[in-house]
C-alpha cells in the first residue's frame, strides 16, 4: 500500500464548477497535512495546511478525518488559474518535518 | 527576500560520469532538505540537514549519493557515478523551525538531470 495514495486524474471541469480532490495516508501516526500545488515543470508550493478542525482559505476548503485516515480539498467557482497538479503532502515523523508526497491529482479547468 | 535557489536548472550527462548539484536555502533558514522525483513516481524524501548535519539522511538511495552542507549555508549534492535510474527532478527545500510540524518548506525550482 503506497504511503499516500491520490486518484491521478485528469478531472476536467469547466470554469465555475466545484471540484473535490480525496487522499489517503498509511500512517495512523502522521503529524501534519497539507496540500501542495504544482504547476507543469515548477516547484510545488503550499497550498493550505489541514488542521483537524477543517479549515477554509477562500474558494479552497481542507478537511482531516483522522479515524479513516483521509484528507479532501474542496475547490468551488474553479478559474482558469486553478489548472495544476495538486499533491496531496504528510509529515509522517514526530519531531522533525520530513514530507511524505502523494503523486499528484492533476486538474484541468476548460472555458 | 530572495527564495531557494537551485543550480544548475537542467544537467544532460553520460552515464558513469559526476554531476553536484547546489542549493541555497532562504536566507536564516537553519533547516535544508533534499526530495527526488523519477519520472511517473512521486516526489521522495532523500535527506535533511539542520545546519551542517545530517538529521536524517534514510532517503538517500545508496552510497554514490553524497550530500553535504558545509558552513551551514548552502548544500551540494553529489552524484558518483550516475547510473541511469538517477534522472528525475531533484528538489531542495528549506525551512525555519521544522519542530513545529507545520511549519513551511519552501521548495527550490529544481534541478532536471538526464543521464544518458
Amino acid at each position: 500500500r503506497k504511503e499516500v495514495e491520490q486518484d491521478p486524474g485528469p478531472f476536467n471541469v469547466p470554469e465555475g464548477a466545484t471540484v473535490a480532490f480525496n487522499c489517503t495516508y498509511s500512517n495512523s501516526a502522521s503529524q501534519s497535512f497539507f496540500w501542495y500545488r504544482q504547476d507543469c515543470r515548477k516547484e510545488p508550493k503550499l497550498l493550505m495546511s489541514v488542521y483537524s478542525s477543517g479549515n477554509e482559505d477562500g474558494r479552497f476548503t481542507a478537511q482531516l478525518n483522522r479515524a479513516s485516515q483521509y484528507i479532501s480539498l474542496l475547490i468551488r467557482d474553479s478559474k482558469l488559474s486553478d489548472s495544476a497538479t495538486y499533491l496531496c503532502v504528510v509529515n509522517m515523523n514526530s519531531g522533525y518535518s520530513t514530507l511524505t508526497f502523494g503523486k499528484g491529482t492533476m486538474l484541468l479547468v476548460s472555458p | 527576500e530572495a527564495g531557494v535557489t537551485q543550480f544548475p536548472s537542467h544537467s544532460v550527462i553520460e552515464k558513469g560520469q559526476t554531476v553536484t548539484l547546489r542549493c541555497d536555502p532562504i536566507s536564516g533558514h537553519d533547516n535544508l532538505y533534499w526530495y527526488r522525483r523519477v519520472m511517473g513516481k512521486e516526489i521522495k524524501f532523500l535527506l535533511h540537514f539542520v545546519k551542517e548535519s545530517k538529521q536524517d539522511e534514510s532517503g538517500m538511495p545508496n552510497n554514490r549519493f553524497l550530500a553535504e552542507r558545509t558552513g551551514g549555508t548552502y548544500s551540494t549534492l553529489k552524484v558518483q557515478p550516475a547510473e541511469l535510474e538517477d534522472s528525475g527532478v531533484y528538489f531542495c527545500a528549506s525551512s525555519q523551525d521544522p519542530s513545529n510540524s507545520y511549519n513551511e518548506q519552501f521548495f527550490g525550482p529544481g534541478t532536471r538531470l538526464t543521464v544518458l
